[in-house]
């Protein structure tokens, strides 16, 4: 049974940088997929981050502004969420997720439990 | 980007009601259409992709029907388990972009 599990400090300060892991069981990262970030303002809608796929490529979405890392860790087949310069605006629920590649973009076929971060001094 | 607009906002039924959820892209999207279901404290669940099939294990009471712009998620007869919130989401080109979410209380 595939599981994604988010981890990843609950606190930080702002301008600081907000740092996440998501770890795999159950399936390679290595075997395919795109991996993936979408995050949950607190009662609010969803707002996809980026995803990787185990390659490295990666898309983001512009609307971060360039703060937003993704990366991959093949051999411990976790992948992670930087988000640098965190402001309030960044307090969420970050959920991480397993995607599947369609003709030019994908859907999120299987999503983490999600973790709350709040960006506060 | 794509905006994606859901209607209504929320919506009362009760149980055993036919259910009837909008979703509307700004442009073209063809079928690349996805609809998750969103409990209190949960992640989103995949129920529907590419517009109109199943995700496996997903009670056959769900469907979803469009193309181009115009999309449904249709609940046949609504079942207690059902009450949650439901997102479009769009995968024809990136940014991906999401409804902003359709809940469906008890009447």
């Amino acid at each position: 049974q595939v599981q994604l599990q988010e981890s990843g400090p609950g606190l930080v300060k702002p301008s600081e940088t907000l740092s996440l892991t998501c770890t795999v069981s159950g399936y390679s990262i290595s075997s395919g997929y795109y991996w993936g970030w979408v995050r949950q303002l607190p009662g609010k809608g969803l707002e996809w981050i980026g995803n990787i796929f185990h390659s490295g490529n990666t898309y983001y979405n512009p609307s971060l502004k360039g703060r937003v890392t993704i990366s991959v860790d093949t051999s411990k087949n976790q992948f992670f969420l930087k988000v640098s310069d965190a402001t309030a605006a960044d307090t969420a629920v970050y959920y991480c997720a397993r995607m599947v590649e369609a003709d030019h973009a994908e859907y999120l076929h299987l999503w983490g439990q999600g973790t709350l971060v709040t960006v506060s001094s | 980007d794509i905006q994606m607009t859901q209607s209504p906002s929320t919506l009362s039924a009760s149980v055993g009601d036919r259910v009837t959820i909008t979703c509307r892209a700004s442009q073209s999207i063809s079928n690349w259409l996805a609809w998750y279901q969103q409990k209190p404290g949960k992640a989103p669940k995949l129920l529907i992709y590419k517009a109109s099939n199943l995700e496996s294990g997903v009670p056959s009471t769900f469907s979803g029907s469009g193309y181009v712009t115009e999309f449904t998620l249709t609940i046949s007869s609504l079942q207690p388990d059902d009450f949650a919130t439901y997102y479009c989401q769009q995968y024809n080109s990136y940014p991906l972009t999401f409804g902003g979410g359709t809940k469906v209380e008890m009447k």
